[in-house]
Parts: structure tokens; C-alpha cells; sequence
């Protein structure tokens, strides 16, 4: 029952360092995303990838580029870090392309901190 | 547009008492509307949705939420607050618009006092 896998859970990088957050999902499903979580806002998308093969820019990209490489497999990039990116990461996965008619399934999170 | 408003930020109430987390929403169309809970360190998981049946949803450890059209909001209740309770939750709307179509609100943190 792992359902979506998220590596790693912590992290800490300078800035200016690159490093990439790794995520799986073992139901199948088609979409999948990345959230941050920051105080009081809420979770803010992104990039999502409505299936395998497309990939497109949600509410906050700047700064990140990301990888479908297959149907599990969701990677979020982060070239040269900054301070501002210092947040909860959130992968997510849901059954079909639009994620409004279904349910998200969430990993447990990747707190990095950006010095 | 659409928006969500959760009209409090963090709610208190004592173990054995009602609970009432609030949420109002804007929406262009008839939008399906969500609950998610998140336990210190975890990730979310749904509580209950709502996607224009019943306007009255049951969900998940005794919680349920009413959908008023009239009054665009989707409020939380449960009966009676469990310690296990204390978490953060999240109203989210939806409108079938292609897959970057969720939007949460910015979420209650709900303390059980003993």
C-alpha cells in the first residue's frame, strides 16, 4: 500500500545549489503534481502532468522544471535554489486527467530548507 | 473567477463538542467542492466531496458538509470533536476546465482541547 512515494523527505541547500525531488505512485493513475505548501497560503500548483508525455506550468513555475519519465514517475527540479523556495513539497496523483471529477492522492511530503 | 474563502483560520473547541469549520467559494460553474484533512507532518487525504448529488455529504470519522447554493458555501461539521481530530483542513473547488482546475483554500487549523 505505498501509493505516492516521495524522496527525500528533508533536505537543506545553499543557494545556488540544484537538486531534484523524486516521486512515484504505484495506482496506476494518469495525472500527477506538484504542490508547495506554505504558511497561510494554501497549496499553490506547480507543474501537473495531465498523462504521460505532456507536462504543463500551473499557478507558480518559476523557478522549476519537471520530468514525467513514465506513467509512475513524476520528478520536480530545482536548478539554483533560491531562498524563496524554501517550502513543504507535495506530490500528488489522481486517476484521470482532470483532476476535479476525482480525488487527489497525496504523498507525505519534502521540507527543504534554501540558506 | 473562482476563489475559496475559509473564513477562519484556526478554530478551538473542546473534546465532546461540535465542530464548524468554514468555507464560502466563487465559482463560474458548477463546481464539484472538496475537504481534505493534513495531520501534523503528512500529506492530505479527502475527507468527503461533493459533486452535485446529494447536497448533504458524508464522510470520513463522522464528518459531513452541506452544499448551499444559495449561500455559495460548503461548511464543515461534525458532532462531536475527538482528540484525534486536531489537524489542518482544506476546502478545494473544482471546475471541469482541463486539469489545472483545483484550488484550494488557504486552510483552518483546528485545535481539540482535552
Amino acid at each position: 500500500n505505498a501509493g505516492v512515494t516521495q524522496t527525500p523527505k528533508f533536505q537543506v541547500l545553499k543557494t545556488g545549489q540544484s537538486m531534484t525531488l523524486q516521486c512515484a505512485q504505484d495506482m496506476n493513475h494518469n495525472s500527477m503534481y506538484w504542490y508547495r505548501q506554505d504558511p497561510g497560503m494554501g497549496l499553490r500548483l506547480i507543474y501537473y502532468s495531465a498523462s504521460e508525455g505532456t507536462t504543463d506550468k500551473g499557478e507558480v513555475p518559476n523557478g522549476y522544471n519537471v520530468s514525467r519519465l513514465n506513467k509512475r514517475e513524476f520528478s520536480l527540479r530545482l536548478e539554483s535554489a533560491a531562498p524563496s523556495q524554501t517550502s513543504v513539497y507535495f506530490c500528488a496523483s489522481s486517476v484521470v486527467q482532470g483532476a476535479g471529477f476525482g480525488e487527489l492522492f497525496f504523498g507525505e511530503g519534502s521540507r527543504l530548507t534554501v540558506l | 473567477a473562482q476563489s475559496v474563502t475559509q473564513l477562519d483560520s484556526h478554530v478551538s473547541v473542546s473534546e465532546g463538542t461540535p465542530v464548524l469549520l468554514r468555507c464560502n467559494y466563487s465559482s463560474s460553474y458548477s463546481p464539484s467542492l472538496f475537504w481534505y484533512v493534513q495531520h501534523p507532518n503528512k500529506g492530505l487525504q479527502l475527507l468527503l466531496k461533493y459533486t452535485s448529488a446529494a447536497t448533504l455529504v458524508k464522510g470520513i470519522n463522522g464528518f459531513e458538509a452541506e452544499f448551499k447554493k444559495s449561500e455559495t458555501s460548503f461548511h464543515l461539521t461534525k458532532p462531536s470533536a475527538h482528540m484525534s481530530d486536531a489537524a489542518e483542513y482544506f476546502c478545494v473547488v473544482s471546475e471541469p476546465t482541463g486539469a489545472n482546475n483545483l484550488f484550494f483554500g488557504t486552510g483552518t487549523r483546528l485545535t481539540v482541547i482535552p
